[in-house]
């Protein structure tokens, strides 16, 4: 069965701050693994990373993917209250089936 | 251009009716998904369908649970004899296509709640 571990399950943080967010996942015929942020209701797309070791970024976010030992990191910097979300990860297989962790919820304190 | 939308956004229902929750997706994408997301959980993957591929049944928790999709578009997903437990917010995706490297499109969700 496939399985994606998130940690932190929760962080607190002041403006400014950067924090990290990690996922491991164990998933069987791997093609991609997608980031999302959920503020409200529907989760929103972050990135999609495909090979290992390339960083993704956009502005204060980036990502990357170690295919090897099977995780991902969300890095922001420079954090905002507006960060403040649940951010989800999705290993996809390549049939397109996508496999969501619990997620980090993420607060950003003024 | 139009989102995924969904219909109705909160429905409340008693326990033991059935249910049909509603998701038109975007024009165009031939993947569409639907996923199951109770408080303060990760989301729950239910069905994916695929152009005119079989769908991918494998998530659906129970027999009571079904879906379908007509025309290649509009997808309904139907819970019968809805329990306490079915309730939750349930949200459905679309992608422009397969092979695992297209990103989803969230609609807004229903929120079912079961007395």
């Amino acid at each position: 069965e496939d399985k994606v571990v998130q940690s932190p399950l929760s962080l607190v943080v002041h403006e400014g701050d950067t924090v990290t967010l990690n996922c491991s996942y164990e998933v069987t015929n791997f093609r991609s693994l997608l980031w999302y942020k959920q503020e409200k209701k529907a989760p929103t797309f972050l990135f999609m990373l495909t090979s290992s070791g390339i960083e993704k970024k956009s502005g204060r976010l980036s990502s990357i993917l170690d295919k090897k030992e099977l995780f991902s990191i969300l890095n922001i910097t420079a954090t905002q209250t507006g960060d403040s979300a649940v951010y989800l990860c999705a290993p996809n297989t390549n049939a397109g089936k996508s496999t969501f962790g619990d997620g980090t919820t993420l607060t950003v304190k003024p | 251009g139009a989102g995924v939308s969904q219909s109705p956004s909160n429905k409340v229902t008693e326990k033991g009716k059935d249910v049909e929750l509603r998701c038109d997706p975007i024009s165009g994408h031939t993947a569409l998904y639907w996923y199951r997301q109770s408080l303060g959980q990760g989301l729950e993957f239910l069905i994916y369908f695929q152009g005119n591929s079989a769908p991918d049944k494998s998530g659906l928790p129970s027999d009571r649970f079904s879906a379908e999709r007509t025309g290649g578009s509009v997808s309904t997903l139907t819970i019968q004899r809805t329990q306490q437990e079915d309730s939750a917010v349930y949200l459905c995706a679309s992608s422009l296509g397969s092979g695992g490297v297209y990103e989803q499109y969230f609609g807004p969700g229903t929120r079912l709640t079961v007395t």
